[in-house]
């Protein structure tokens, strides 16, 4: 069982859709990442949290640390937002702060 | 100032050949992580650095892999004998200090495929 589960795997949508990404994990933490990973590699850290929920832009992310989940929100949804978006987490007590990742969720937005 | 930067971006290696990945972190993080992403998968850990300390090679599939970082600064990722299973992007990522709560930065990664 993966310690990170991300849903959907595959996301399609219109162009100034909102858009809800969700993770769940399995596994105590010390914080929750939400990364995004464009065509070529390239990762880039949109979020780090442990509590609470935090905004940037267009972009939401919340946290529900008993429920062990988290969402990332996208409001009006744009082309340049197609990417892969990766969860992943610290674990509680972990001392060097490797990151443990779900598969990821493949954004899509049509134009 | 300049990112994580990782060399060669891409890289085909017949299978049994040696390989060498390199891998140049922020100037002045401490912390140094490489990951191995294979196609459609999330990236999962292969070693942690704290400065020249490799301090965890968990994550590493085989005694074929060897990574090393001599002056806390460059770490270089080293896959010898290749086999086709190894094919995969390989991500360095490094953070100031003590990533538990700090933000890592990733390089562009190597895609390794092996022939």
């Amino acid at each position: 069982k993966n310690e990170v589960e991300q849903s959907p795997q595959n996301l399609t949508a219109q162009e100034g859709e909102f858009i809800t990404i969700n993770c769940s994990y399995s596994v105590g933490i010390s914080a929750l990442h939400w990364l995004q990973q464009h065509p070529g590699g390239g990762i880039v850290s949109l979020f780090m949290l442990s509590s609470g929920k935090k905004k940037h832009g267009r972009l939401i992310a919340t946290i529900n640390i008993q429920e062990k989940h988290s969402s990332l929100h996208i409001t009006a949804s744009h082309p340049r937002d197609s990417a892969v978006y990766i969860c992943a987490v610290t674990l509680r007590g972990g001392s060097q702060g490797n990151l443990i990742f779900g598969k990821g969720t493949k954004l899509s937005v049509k134009p | 100032g300049a990112g994580v930067s990782q060399s060669p971006r891409y890289k085909v290696a017949k299978r049994g050949q040696d390989v060498a990945l390199r891998c140049d972190p922020i100037s002045g993080h401490v912390s140094l992580f490489w990951y191995q992403q294979a196609l459609g998968q999330g990236p999962e850990f292969l070693t942690y650095f704290q400065n020249e300390a490799q301090l965890d090679k968990s994550g590493l599939p085989s005694d074929r892999f060897f990574a090393e970082r001599p002056e806390g600064s460059v770490s270089t990722l080293k896959i010898q004998r290749t086999q086709q299973e190894d094919s995969a992007v390989y991500l360095c990522a490094s953070s100031f200090w003590g990533a538990i709560y700090n933000e890592q930065f990733f390089g562009p990664g190597t895609r390794l495929t092996v022939l």
